[in-house]
């Protein structure tokens, strides 16, 4: 099965900031890969996704960029803001592969300092 | 509230008693999914329903976990014989047939077994 490993599991910035988070994955048919952020208590909640037909996607100021090749793909924050702190998990799956699910990583905590 | 819905939101029992956990999707979602976390880790995949049948379990899922959707709407997990390793936020989450790839979750419930 997909295994996904996640880097780093904890993440300490300045208000302003950028802050990156890497993932790699294991199963070459995944193909579609979202990020998930949690904060304390809450529900994890989608905040960008990519699928592998594309490199990067960009949403303001959150940025995922995908090498398949190479098996990983990663979040960028720029501008980070205190608001930003909270767990963030990347996720990945097979697309329209009917019984397979998400395979998540073990999270990273954000810290935004102000 | 049209998001997935989730209860009981927190539930303490003591060890060896059974557990019963309910979902409700978002209205017209026929994929319905069941995850643990814990804490420090990413969501952990249980079991998938599409409609009302369960189409994948985990090998996580151990013979005191059943899960239902009778009616292909809200979906029950139940924990039989409950263990202290069984203390947990179990995520329902749910998802459209057609492009479905992006799973939204509810609250969760916690248990904590004592």
């Amino acid at each position: 099965g997909e295994n996904v490993e996640q880097h780093p599991s904890t993440l300490s910035v300045q208000e302003g900031d950028s802050a990156v988070i890497k993932c790699t994955y294991s199963d070459s048919a995944s193909n579609y890969f979202p990020w998930y952020k949690q904060e304390l208590g809450k529900r994890p909640q989608l905040i960008i996704d990519i699928r592998s037909n594309v490199g990067e996607k960009k949403d303001q100021r959150i940025a995922v960029t995908l090498n398949k090749t190479a098996k990983h793909f990663s979040l960028h924050i720029t501008e980070t803001q205190p608001e930003d702190s909270a767990v963030y998990f990347c996720a990945a799956k097979a697309m329209n592969s009917g019984y397979s699910t998400l395979t998540f990583g073990k999270g990273t905590m954000l810290l935004v300092s102000p | 509230d049209t998001g997935v819905s989730q209860n009981p939101r927190h539930k303490i029992t003591k060890r060896g008693q059974n557990v019963t956990f309910r979902c409700d999707p978002i209205s017209e979602h026929n994929r319905l999914y069941w995850y643990r976390q814990t804490l420090g880790q990413g969501p952990e995949f249980l079991t998938y329903f599409q409609n009302e049948a369960q189409l994948e379990k985990s090998r996580l899922l151990s013979d005191r976990f059943s899960a239902e959707r009778p009616k292909g709407s809200f979906s029950t997990l139940e924990i039989q014989r409950t263990e202290q390793g069984d203390s947990a936020m179990y995520l329902c989450a749910s998802s459209p047939l057609v492009s479905g790839n992006t799973i939204y979750f509810g609250e969760g419930s916690w248990l904590t077994v004592v």
